[in-house]
C-alpha cells in the first residue's frame, strides 16, 4: 500500500526553527509537495522537490532524499502566523497525489 | 498567477435539496481539476478528478450519482451535491493544474463550507 507518515502535532517557540519530517512509501515517485493549511482555509502551495537536496525559499526550506523516502520542511524565524497544518504529498508513478494526514504546528510566544 | 476561485464560500441548505459549487481557474487554463472533501480535523479526501470535456473519475466509495461533476470548459468545473443530507456537511475544496506531468502543482480554491440542516 501507499503511505505517507508525518507527526500529528508539533510545538515550537516564536523566533525559533522547526523541522517537520515526512516519510513515504509509494508506488513510484514523481515529486513531493509541501502545503500549508490554516484552520478553516484551503491549502496553499509551499514547495516542490523532485531531485535530492535542499530547496530554499525565504524562511522555508524543503529537503528530499529519494533513497530514504524522506523529506523535511524547515521553518526558520518562526512567526505566530506560521501556526497551521503542514501537508506532505507525494506524486506516485501514475502521477496521483498521495496526501499525508498533515502536521499541526503550534507556535507559542 | 495560478489563482483558483470557488463559489459560494459557504452555503446552508435544507436536507433533500441540491447544492452546486463552482470552481474557476482565473488566470490559467486548467486541464485537470480535483474535488476534495475535508471533515473537521481530518486530512483532505480526494473525491474525484475531472478533465475538461470528459467524465470525472471518482475515488472508491464516492457516489457518482450523488456528487455530480461537470468540467465543461478549461476554466470551470462544478460539483453538485444532490439530495444533500446532514452527513454531507463538510468543507469542499477544489484544485486545478495547468497540465500533466511530474512538475504539475495543484493550486487550491478557498473552499466551500456546506452545512445541511
Amino acid at each position: 500500500g501507499q503511505n505517507i507518515d508525518q507527526p500529528t502535532e508539533m510545538t515550537a517557540t516564536e523566533g525559533a526553527i522547526v523541522q517537520i519530517n515526512c516519510t513515504y512509501q509509494t508506488s513510484g515517485f514523481n515529486g513531493l509537495f509541501w502545503y500549508q493549511q490554516h484552520a478553516g482555509e484551503a491549502p496553499t502551495f509551499l514547495s516542490y522537490n523532485v531531485l535530492d537536496g535542499l530547496e530554499e525559499k525565504g524562511r522555508f526550506s524543503s529537503f528530499l532524499s529519494r533513497s530514504k523516502g524522506y523529506s523535511y520542511l524547515l521553518l526558520k524565524e518562526l512567526q505566530m502566523k506560521d501556526s497551521a497544518s503542514y501537508l506532505c504529498a507525494v506524486k506516485d508513478s501514475n502521477y496521483q497525489l498521495i496526501w499525508g494526514a498533515g502536521t499541526k504546528l503550534i507556535i507559542k510566544p | 498567477g495560478a489563482v483558483v476561485s470557488q463559489h459560494p464560500s459557504w452555503v446552508i441548505c435544507k436536507s433533500g435539496t441540491s447544492v452546486k459549487i463552482e470552481c474557476r481557474s482565473l488566470d490559467f487554463q486548467a486541464t485537470t481539476m480535483f474535488w476534495y472533501r475535508q471533515f473537521p480535523k481530518q486530512s483532505l479526501m480526494l473525491m474525484a478528478t475531472s478533465n475538461e470535456g470528459s467524465k470525472a473519475t471518482y475515488e472508491q466509495g464516492v457516489e457518482k450519482d450523488k456528487f455530480l461533476i461537470n468540467h465543461a470548459s478549461l476554466t470551470l468545473s462544478t460539483l453538485t451535491v444532490t439530495s444533500a443530507h446532514p452527513e454531507d456537511s463538510s468543507f469542499y475544496i477544489c484544485s486545478a493544474t495547468a497540465g500533466t506531468g511530474d512538475a504539475d502543482t495543484q493550486y487550491f480554491g478557498p473552499g466551500t463550507r456546506l452545512t445541511v440542516l
